[in-house]
C-alpha cells in the first residue's frame, strides 16, 4: 500500500493564481482532512471529509474548496491564492471502528509559497 | 473552548537526560488525547495515544484529567528522539484534531 499520497510536493504561486492540491490514499478509509502547518500554530483543520460526496468546513475553511467523488481522492483547491496561504499542506484519512481506531495517517505534504 | 496547549517551543537537552514535553488542553467532556511525532524530512505519524496506555520508543502519557495534562515523558532521551512533537485533542465527533502548537525536541551528544 502506498498508504496517503500527495501531489505536488512543492509549488509556487502568484498572488490570485489558481491551483489543486491532490491527494489521495489506497487503504479504503472513509474519513479524509486536510491540514495547514504553520510556524507557531500547529496544524489546523482546513476541511474534512466522511465518504464520497460528503465534506464539512473545519477551523480554517476560507479560501479553500474540497469535494469528494470517490473514496480514494480528496483534492483540495485554491480558487485565488492569497500570500497568507503560504503553509505546508497536510492530507490525512481515516478509518474508525478499526484497530488503527482514530489514528489518522499523513501525507507527505505540500510546500505552497504564493508570491 | 477546545484548546491544546504547548508552552514549550523548543526543549534542547543532553543524551541520555530525562524529557519531558508539556500539553495541556481544554475539554468538556471525556477526552481521547494523542501524541504525534514527525522526524526531519518524514510525515506526521501517530507516536501514542491515552487510550492505549502503551509505551512507544521508551515514550509515555499518562492523562490527568485534574491537571488536563498529557505530558509527554521518556527517562533517557536518544538523538534520535530529536523531532517535532504535536499533543493532539479529538474533537467531537469525525476523527477531527486539534493540534498544539508543537514542541521541537532537540537532543545533543
Amino acid at each position: 500500500n502506498a498508504g496517503v499520497t500527495q501531489t505536488p510536493k512543492f509549488q509556487v504561486l502568484k498572488t490570485g493564481q489558481s491551483m489543486t492540491l491532490q491527494c489521495a490514499q489506497d487503504m479504503n478509509h472513509e474519513y479524509m482532512s486536510w491540514y495547514r502547518q504553520d510556524p507557531g500554530m500547529g496544524l489546523r483543520l482546513i476541511h474534512y471529509s466522511v465518504g464520497a460526496g460528503i465534506t464539512d468546513q473545519g477551523e480554517v475553511p476560507n479560501g479553500y474548496n474540497v469535494s469528494r467523488s470517490t473514496t480514494e481522492d480528496f483534492p483540495l483547491r485554491l480558487l485565488s491564492a492569497a500570500p497568507s496561504q503560504t503553509s505546508v499542506y497536510f492530507c490525512a484519512s481515516s478509518r474508525p471502528g478499526t484497530s488503527a481506531g482514530n489514528e489518522q495517517f499523513f501525507g507527505p505534504g505540500t510546500r505552497l509559497t504564493v508570491l | 473552548a477546545q484548546r491544546v496547549t504547548q508552552p514549550e517551543k523548543l526543549l534542547s537537552v543532553f543524551k541520555g537526560a530525562p524529557v519531558e514535553l508539556k500539553c495541556n488542553y481544554s475539554y468538556s467532556g471525556s477526552p481521547e488525547l494523542f501524541w504525534y511525532v514527525q522526524y526531519s524530512r518524514q510525515r506526521l505519524q501517530l507516536l501514542l495515544r491515552h487510550i492505549s496506555r502503551e509505551s512507544i520508543k521508551g515514550f509515555t502519557a499518562d492523562l490527568n484529567k485534574g491537571e488536563t495534562s498529557f505530558h509527554l515523558k521518556k527517562p533517557f532521551a536518544q538523538e534520535e528522539d530529536s523531532a517535532m512533537y504535536y499533543c493532539a485533542l479529538l474533537s467531537g465527533g469525525y476523527n477531527k484534531l486539534i493540534f498544539g502548537a508543537g514542541t521541537r525536541l532537540a537532543v545533543h551528544p
